[in-house]
């Protein structure tokens, strides 16, 4: 199972909402990883967990909080968040832990986020 | 911030190959050159990876010459369905995972 699984697949939220977004992997990764995506741009990398603890942190604003309570699961908290946060939010996984492009990234498809 | 540059778009016909260039200046030492596909309204998708040199898998090659300050993806006989955005993706030298600014590829028949 090469999958990458994220939950739901669209997700519409007011400013004054908590919502969360779901990511599982069952590949055994010791990595996952939080990108946001805006139309026509690159993904840009938001978190980063290895082992279960956080590693990476990209100067996310606190209204965006990550989760990751067993190796095979990963979520992100959404709590007052800003029309300007509408995008993809892309959820991946890797085998190995370090940093850099040296481990291959296998990725959900995403959840649509729009805030209202 | 370090960048990594590659041209915003490509057009080709099937069955010829493109070259799809990453400029990465600030590439971190010991870190590797990683190329993603992706269609709209999808996560990326694993093309290849290399250090050095070149590497070829079944779906293409890339290029890296001896001072890794660029890659070249080569894709060798495009398909319609090879029609997606590209990214380049590196470590830099503050450790920093970047994807490239993408190209957009559109192959017609």
């Amino acid at each position: 199972d090469t999958e990458v699984t994220q939950t739901p697949k669209h997700l519409v939220m007011g400013m004054t909402n908590k919502k969360s977004l779901k990511c599982e992997q069952h590949m055994g990764h010791r990595a996952m990883y939080w990108y946001k995506q805006k139309a026509k741009k690159p993904p840009e990398l938001m978190f980063v967990y290895s082992y279960e603890k956080l590693s990476i942190n990209e100067s996310v604003p606190s209204r965006f909080s990550p989760e990751c309570p067993n190796s095979s699961l990963l979520n992100l908290h959404l709590h007052a968040l800003q029309p300007e946060d509408s995008a993809l939010y892309l959820c991946a996984s890797s085998q190995g832990t370090g940093t850099g492009a040296s481990y291959e990234q296998y990725f959900g498809p995403g959840t649509r986020l729009t805030v209202t | 911030l370090a960048k990594t540059t590659q041209p915003i778009s490509m057009d080709s016909y099937e069955g010829q190959e493109v070259n799809i260039t990453c400029s990465h200046n600030n590439i971190a030492t010991n870190d590797y050159i990683t190329w993603y596909q992706q269609f709209p309204s999808q996560g990326p998708r694993f093309i290849i990876q290399g250090y050095k040199t070149k590497v070829t898998n079944e779906v293409a090659s890339l290029f890296i010459p001896a001072d890794r300050k660029s890659s070249t993806l080569s894709l060798p006989r495009v398909s319609l369905s090879d029609t997606a955005v590209y990214y380049c993706l590196v470590g830099d030298d503050t450790d920093k995972l970047i994807f490239g600014t993408g190209t957009r590829l559109q192959v017609f028949p």
